[in-house]
């Protein structure tokens, strides 16, 4: 069954407006990984947070790990049309097997 | 470097035909995965290897053998192919500590 769970499933904003995804799942975990996918290609991993740190920045891209909820969310600042992909959330718990949620799919309109 | 490198690109099937996925990686990653992406299912693990020799099941095993004689390469086999492993298939590879690098998928279709 898969871990974690994405929201919302697709979200449409303004080219240079923020975007804010969620990701939640069920049980403890080493770490916490963002991936994006352009269509019809592979992932590229984004940022990993470790299960004892609570925020991570990477360029325009943030990411908060609450464990006590068992919930990440991911922030892209002043999005691009290159942004326009489907974000993943995996979550590690257990010898790098990750668990993939379902994604939410971005559309940054010009 | 090339990375992760995944053949072929696109396959058609024949119902009850076998064929093996090939993945190779260039970075002298322990780990290696195979996963299977669905529409609106996201990945899901088939099997995963953390070494050369070791290969262990994921989430959707059935159908599907994997080897790992070298670290570089992790090819994963479809036995008997059914129209229920149509599917974009996915090789990753992972250092211990940090994301994993994907392949460019292989599109399967099985008729």
């Amino acid at each position: 069954s898969q871990q974690g769970e994405e929201d919302p499933q697709a979200l449409s904003i303004q080219e240079g407006e923020n975007a804010t995804m969620n990701c939640s799942y069920k049980t403890s975990i080493n770490n916490l990984q963002w991936y994006r996918q352009n269509s019809g290609r592979g992932l590229v991993h984004l940022i990993l947070i470790r299960s004892n740190e609570r925020e991570k920045h990477s360029g325009r891209l943030r990411v908060t790990l609450d464990t006590s909820k068992k919930s990440s969310s991911l922030l892209i600042t002043a999005s691009r049309a290159a942004d326009t992909a489907s974000y993943f959330c995996a979550t590690d718990a257990d010898d790098y097997k990750l668990s993939f949620g379902a994604g939410t799919t971005v559309t940054v309109r010009a | 470097n090339a990375g992760v490198t995944q053949t072929p690109k696109f396959q058609v099937l024949k119902t009850g035909q076998s064929m093996t996925l090939q993945c190779a990686q260039d970075m002298n990653h322990e780990y290696m995965s195979w996963y299977r992406q669905d529409p609106g299912m996201g990945l899901r693990l088939i099997h995963y290897s953390v070494g050369a020799g070791i290969t262990d099941q994921g989430e959707v095993p059935n159908g599907y053998n994997v080897s790992r004689s070298t670290t570089e390469d992790f090819p994963l086999r479809l036995l008997s192919a059914a129209p229920s492993q149509t599917s974009v298939y996915f090789c990753a590879s992972s250092p211990v500590i940090g994301g994993a690098f994907f392949g460019q998928g292989t599109r399967l279709t099985v008729v």
